[in-house]
């Protein structure tokens, strides 16, 4: 159980278009999801919290019109990276959390700008 | 702030016993954890204790928590080439929508045979 997939698991793109990287809890409801920005031999760094049906909060220094997160239902979250840069290239993960505050962690997603 | 650190690298040898050591400040987390990462992959829970809890043992994991030194560890037993992997201490930390999680730059665990 508690199962989170990520979608997709790579993707390039060009400089100057969006990107758009779909989480989902598979077998449970998440009433809270999370993003993540992960640098190489790094950290996680908490992007952005988001609860089903209301706007995410934002870390302090996230831009929130650059990584629009959406959280439409129980069991899916989107972040859309918009208009991509190279320094945008990172890896993202994601996680979900239902009625315990345990979260679970969907495998991530490599972007690269290029 | 928060802050939650480890030691970067480890190295044993297999079969041997592997502790790794992290260190929270955030006396109000409930839950503390230790997740695992291989390369390229996302996280993995592997345990987690409660605040109130001193020790939690899970087949060969097990997790010591010093809540006056707030010093938590991990203690993998029999160690084998397959944990080698990058491990994440984490506490939880409470904001305004939910509870997010503090991790720790991670420990690099290397197992040779």
């Amino acid at each position: 159980g508690a199962v989170v997939s990520q979608h997709p698991s790579w993707v390039i793109c060009k400089s100057g278009t969006s990107v758009k990287i779909e989480c989902r809890s598979l077998d449970f409801q998440a009433t809270t999801m999370f993003w993540y920005r992960q640098f190489p031999k790094q950290s996680l760094m908490l992007m952005a919290t988001s609860n089903e049906g209301s706007k995410a909060t934002y870390e302090q220094g996230v831009e929130k019109d650059k990584f629009l997160i959406n959280h439409a239902s129980l069991t899916l979250s989107t972040l859309t990276v918009t208009s991509a840069h190279p320094e945008d290239s990172s890896f993202y993960i994601c996680s979900a959390s239902g009625l315990t505050d345990t979260q679970y962690f969907g495998p991530g997603t490599r972007l690269t700008v290029l | 702030g928060e802050d939650v650190e480890q030691s970067l690298f480890l190295s044993v040898r297999e079969g041997d016993s592997s502790v790794i050591n992290c260190t929270y400040t955030d006396s109000s987390s409930t839950y503390l954890y230790w997740y695992k990462q291989e390369p390229g992959a996302g996280l993995q829970l592997l345990t987690y204790i409660f605040s109130n809890m001193d020790m939690k043992q899970d087949q060969r994991l097990t997790v010591l928590l010093n809540k006056k030194d707030k010093h938590l560890s991990l203690r993998i037993a029999d160690t084998q080439t397959g944990d080698s992997a990058i491990y994440f201490c984490a506490e939880s930390s409470s904001n305004q929508a939910g509870t997010a999680l503090i991790f720790g730059k991670g420990t690099t665990l290397s197992v040779s045979s």
